[in-house]
């Protein structure tokens, strides 16, 4: 498709329960990132995936949370056991890494998951 | 640590009248300075990039302007349409993420 796709774009789990969200890139964008966004807050960087390079997971809060890339493609973001401080909006991100090592392309955001933990 | 601050924390303009956000940084190094647009329920739009002091870049009636401590985005005779919050992002020597700041939020009234 033309942008980043993710789903579902509202989820709503019962505390306690592992949920999935996934992202499918811009095809071709090598690489991938994942934010949360709290009501009312900036975005909070989580993951980050760079070709075939290890991932950057500094971000990612607690070990409830995981993530994983096929190749170039398809994420999921994985969060186990969920908290009510888990709500957030959970955003995925692709972009193209420039010849000079930048992002100048800037990232092309998706719409995002709404999780709602109760 | 790396640290992107925006002010004011939110702004209401009557239509045409001018105005600028502000986004002071503290960055290890910087590669890269970004400004988003970010709708209600929608992921952040892309609008610039800046890479050094000096630079200017232009979009309609946004301008955005980079020093060595802080950037500024002017909005020149908004619409309601300039209605948004407006993200500023960092992306420091590590290679890939950006850092982002808590927002400017622009209500622009007719």
């Amino acid at each position: 498709g033309a942008g980043v796709s993710q789903s579902p774009s509202n989820k709503v789990t019962e505390k306690g329960k592992d949920v999935e969200l996934r992202c499918d890139p811009i095809s071709g964008h090598t690489a991938l990132y994942w934010y949360r966004q709290r009501l009312g807050q900036g975005l909070e960087f989580l993951i980050y995936f760079q070709g075939n390079s290890a991932p950057d997971k500094s971000g990612l809060p607690s070990d409830r949370f995981s993530a994983e890339r096929t190749g170039e493609s398809v994420s999921t973001l994985t969060i186990q056991r969920t908290q009510q401080e888990d709500s957030a909006v959970y955003l995925c991100a692709s972009s193209l890494k420039g010849r000079s090592g930048g992002f100048g392309y800037g990232y092309t955001f998706g719409s995002g998951t709404r999780l709602t933990v109760v | 640590e790396d640290q992107v601050t925006q002010s004011p924390e939110a702004l209401r303009l009557q239509e045409g009248e001018s105005s600028s956000l502000n986004c002071s940084y503290t960055v290890s190094g910087l590669r890269g300075l970004f400004w988003y647009r970010q709708d209600p329920g929608k992921g952040p739009e892309f609008l610039f990039t800046l890479y050094s002091a000096g630079e200017e870049k232009e979009k309609e009636r946004l301008k955005a302007t980079l020093t060595k401590k802080e950037s500024f985005l002017h909005i020149t005779a908004p619409k309601p349409e300039d209605s948004a919050t407006y993200l500023c992002a960092v992306q420091p020597d590590s290679w890939g993420k950006l850092q982002f700041g808590a927002g400017t939020q622009v209500v622009v009234t007719p």
